[in-house]
């Protein structure tokens, strides 16, 4: 089965840092989605991205939040000064169509510890 | 009232037991509904679609009463393979997210 791919699977930084989280959707999506998950607690929507540009946004995806489509196949999530809240798991998602009754694929998650 | 609401758990059942989860949403206009399983740290994934007459696979059943406004997972002859935690998911419809409830963890005992 096809699948969305993510790295770093573990990303350490220091507060007010600048990271990156890479994904690579599955290739013939064309919706693609950032959520993330604090320990414990549910997964959070942050993000989602059409047409090469964001469909729509939580109030979690403030100006430090960017995301890029840099090329055909990689979607990128940059958090520009990263806060010790930021600790989380992010996964990245694709569907093939809007969702409704559409399948959100998922990556395995990239886990960022702020320190 | 929470847009997504579930029993955390956990439950703990028997091996072969039946075991069912609720959960409620508060949005009425609400299109289409999800469960997914998300094992300890990893990611979620779409154990299956639930539609207006109810569905069925294997041992998993889900059904949607949308008067009452829940869904619900039903499933038979639980394995230790089925211990994880099953989140609710619902679409509000026209918008290109879904939000997801907490999730209710399962542990089946041998």
């Amino acid at each position: 089965e096809p699948e969305v791919t993510q790295t770093p699977s573990h990303q350490v930084t220091q507060m007010g840092q600048e990271v990156i989280l890479r994904c690579v959707p599955i290739s013939n999506h064309l919706y693609f989605y950032w959520y993330r998950q604090i320990l414990g607690q549910k997964v959070e929507f942050l993000v989602s991205f059409y047409n090469n540009e964001i469909s729509e946004k939580s109030e979690i995806f403030d100006d430090q939040f960017s995301v890029e489509r840099p090329d055909g196949s990689n979607f990128t999530l940059k958090i520009r000064s990263t806060k010790l809240e930021d600790s989380a798991m992010y996964f990245c998602a694709s569907s093939e169509a809007l969702l409704g009754y559409e399948k959100l694929f998922f990556g395995s998650g990239t886990q960022l510890s702020v320190l | 009232r929470k847009e997504v609401e579930q029993d955390p758990g956990p439950f703990n059942v028997p091996e072969g037991a039946t075991v069912a989860f609720n959960c409620t949403y508060s949005n009425s206009a609400s299109q289409s509904f999800f469960w997914y399983r998300q094992d300890c740290r990893k990611e979620p994934k779409l154990l299956m679609s639930v539609y207006s007459s109810g569905n069925e696979d294997g041992r998993f059943t889900a059904q949607l009463n949308r008067a009452s406004q829940y869904i619900s997972l039903l499933i038979r002859d639980s394995k230790l393979s089925d211990s994880a935690t099953y989140l609710c998911v619902v679409n509000p419809g026209g918008y290109q997210k879904v939000t997801f409830g907490t999730g209710t963890k399962l542990q089946v005992i041998p």
